[in-house]
């Protein structure tokens, strides 16, 4: 079965700042592998799908992942955040049939001035 | 393009009750997913419809049942309503079958008291 770990529960950055948010998956094959971003009382966003191709993945807003597949990573990346940033993060891997998504605990991006 | 509506907003019940929750997909989408949002348990797989059929069910118990109309329009059904239903509701759609984009709702704010 499929499964993804965030490790990082609170991320704090300075506004401007470089910034990477882990995530790891489990999972026999190649798998489809997404970030979404939720802010408080809405619904999610697609920042960026990955299934094959290029391992470096261009999203929304300036955000991009990288695929490491000898390190079962799928790392989001931003070189400057801004304030408005600020919200949760999930990492998502995606079943073998369907379009089923299992997540991850999500992390929480705090931006600071 | 109008996106993934979901009513209503907000629900208030009480323990034993039963409540239907709707979702209308982006038009032309086929795919329709519920997912459950809670601060202990995080996002979690409710079941998937396509084309009228579910085709992908979590690990939630019978109270919860859903189904899909012919114009991809869902509905999720909670039956017998317990307080560890309160939760955020997030319906999303998607185009194709498998490992897709998936478009979510701004969701249904379940409380049960």
């Amino acid at each position: 079965a499929q499964s993804v770990t965030q490790p990082d529960i609170h991320i704090t950055v300075s506004e401007g700042a470089s910034l990477e948010l882990r995530c790891n998956y489990s999972y026999g094959a190649t798998p489809y592998l997404f970030w979404y971003v939720q802010s408080p009382g809405q619904g999610l966003q697609l920042l960026l799908k990955y299934f094959s191709g290029d391992t470096l993945v261009q999203g929304i807003k300036g955000f991009e992942a990288e695929f490491k597949r000898s390190q079962s990573s799928f790392n989001l990346r931003k070189p400057s955040v801004h304030w408005s940033d600020a919200a949760e993060y999930f990492c998502a891997v995606g079943a073998e049939y369907g379009n089923k998504l299992v997540f991850g605990a999500g992390t929480i991006l705090r931006v600071k001035s | 393009k109008a996106g993934v509506t979901q009513t209503p907003r907000y629900l208030i019940k009480t323990r034993g009750q039963q409540v239907t929750l709707s979702c209308s997909p982006i038009s032309g989408h086929r795919s329709v997913s519920w997912y459950q949002q809670t601060p202990g348990q995080g996002l979690q797989f409710l079941f998937e419809y396509f084309s009228e059929t579910q085709r992908n069910k979590g690990n939630f118990p019978g109270r919860f049942s859903g189904r899909q109309f012919s114009n991809s329009r869902s509905e999720m059904n909670v039956s017998t309503l317990e307080l560890g239903d309160s939760a955020l509701y997030l319906c999303a759609s998607s185009y194709g079958p498998v490992g897709e984009k998936l478009f979510f709702g701004s969701g249904t704010q379940l409380s049960v008291l």
